[in-house]
């Protein structure tokens, strides 16, 4: 099993250009995250989709677009990357059924950015 | 709002000693409460989950934690550790419908040395 699948692994940037951060799930999951680490922070969401064709701004959004053109692919992009957008950035996904909640949300093993 | 707070940032400990890894959240509605455990350089691994039910959860490498509403606290703990422990470990809650983000506290970096 694939699980949650994020490229690239590693990426160097230097200011001002753009790039764009691919994870795919494989689990038919409805629900899909970005989040960004940082040393003492712990997780911050960035923006999250609950389906397809749908995303919404979580705590950190500004700097970051994210499109969920297809159910299994979540993109997330730096139109401008900037210095204090070096992180790591992990990608989740979770599911849930009716009234069943399943909201466990499984991660991808991330993207380390660094922006120069 | 939900928050989390994880009230030590390290934990040093010797191998085979007990360990507790202390967690607490504030919310104004129901919550589920989970702990995640990050390996060096890889992702972020569910170790246990507090959904409902019995309030003292078993998760995987022998890690239990206990939800105490009153308290609003979910503690991790393991009776005697193993150098493979050494991982960060973050706590985190969720209001308790479907699709809602977690909420991360900053993570505890658990040290096990012989």
């Amino acid at each position: 099993n694939a699980g949650v699948t994020q490229t690239p692994k590693f990426r160097v940037l230097k200011t001002g250009q753009s790039m764009t951060l691919l994870c795919a799930q494989d689990m038919n999951h409805e629900y899909m995250y970005w989040y960004r680490q940082d040393p003492g922070m712990g997780l911050r969401l960035i923006h999250y989709s609950v389906g397809e064709g749908t995303t919404a701004k979580g705590e950190v959004p500004d700097g970051y677009n994210v499109s969920r053109l297809k159910k299994q692919n979540f993109l997330l992009g730096l139109e401008s990357a900037a210095p204090s957008q070096t992180s790591v950035y992990f990608c989740a996904s979770s599911y849930s059924a009716g009234t069943v909640v399943l909201d466990i949300q499984y991660f991808g093993a991330g993207t380390r950015l660094s922006v120069l | 709002a939900q928050s989390v707070t994880q009230l030590d940032s390290q934990v040093p400990v010797f191998e085979e000693a007990p360990v507790e890894l202390r967690c607490n959240y504030s919310s104004s509605v129901s919550v589920y409460l989970f702990w995640y455990v990050q390996y060096p350089n890889q992702g972020l691994q569910l170790l246990l989950k507090y959904l409902s039910g019995s309030t003292l959860v078993k998760g995987i490498n022998g890690f239990e934690a206990e939800f105490n509403k009153s308290q609003t606290s979910f503690h991790l703990r393991k009776p005697s550790v193993h150098i493979s422990d050494t991982a960060e470990y973050f706590c985190a809650v969720s209001e308790s419908q479907a699709g809602t983000a977690l909420i991360f506290g900053k993570g505890t970096t658990l040290s096990v040395s012989s």
